[in-house]
């Protein structure tokens, strides 16, 4: 049973536009962590948020930790080819242990 | 690099078959974990240890599986009499213990059993 919704699963779209990836839960937990992960290899660590509103910036990402604590977002601003991937976010309950979404999986056409 | 290793990246295996993978953590950190992460679906977490003792383990882990951190460096998954259900991908991480953690993830070993 996943604790973490994300949606949407899968997302198309073209290279320019602007989209926004939800993780909804109805747990609190002690951070959040956005991940990707390129086909066959393990997930790499893109952002932690902690604080309740908790805003923060990677080049064209911006990622927001809810004011409960509960949910999170990722938005994108023109989007490229390169930012094709699998998006997870995870929540971290107790000694560290991850709790994952089942990811978004985004395409970005040219 | 010093990044997490595993061993191997692929494993075919039969029905009924016993199977084991090796993790090597980032040299410092004291703290490992292992996850399965099944087509279409995030990582689940399995279980971790600090250090040489095992912590905390998932309901998912059956007794089939076992895990083991002998000296607090490499870890080792052995999975039992292999089941059709157990094919995935097994993704083991480390991380340095503290107050936010980042757990680095090794490139995984893809499991099929037929």
């Amino acid at each position: 049973t996943q604790l973490l919704e994300q949606s949407p699963q899968f997302l198309s779209i073209q290279e320019g536009e602007n989209l926004t990836v939800y993780c909804n839960s109805s747990s609190v937990f002690s951070s959040l962590q956005w991940y990707r992960q390129e086909p066959g290899e393990g997930p790499v660590l893109l952002v932690t948020v902690v604080t309740g509103g908790e805003v923060k910036k990677l080049k064209r990402l911006t990622f927001q930790f809810g004011d409960a604590r509960k949910d999170s977002s990722l938005h994108i601003t023109a989007a490229q080819p390169g930012d094709t991937g699998l998006y997870l976010c995870a929540g971290v309950q107790g000694a560290q242990k991850l709790v994952f979404g089942q990811g978004t999986r985004l395409t970005i056409n040219p | 690099d010093t990044g997490v290793s595993q061993d191997p990246r692929h494993k075919i295996t039969k029905r009924g078959q016993n199977v084991t993978f090796r993790c090597d953590p980032i040299s410092e950190h004291n703290r490992l974990y292992w996850y399965r992460q099944t087509l279409g679906q995030g990582p689940e977490f399995l279980t971790y240890f600090q250090n040489e003792a095992q912590l905390e383990k998932s309901r998912l882990l059956s007794d089939r599986f076992s895990a083991e951190r002998p000296k607090g460096s490499f870890s080792t998954l052995e999975i039992q009499r292999t089941e059709q259900g157990d094919s995935a991908m097994y993704l083991c991480a480390s991380s340095l213990a503290g107050l936010v953690e980042t757990q680095y993830f090794g490139p995984g070993t893809r499991l099929l059993v037929l």
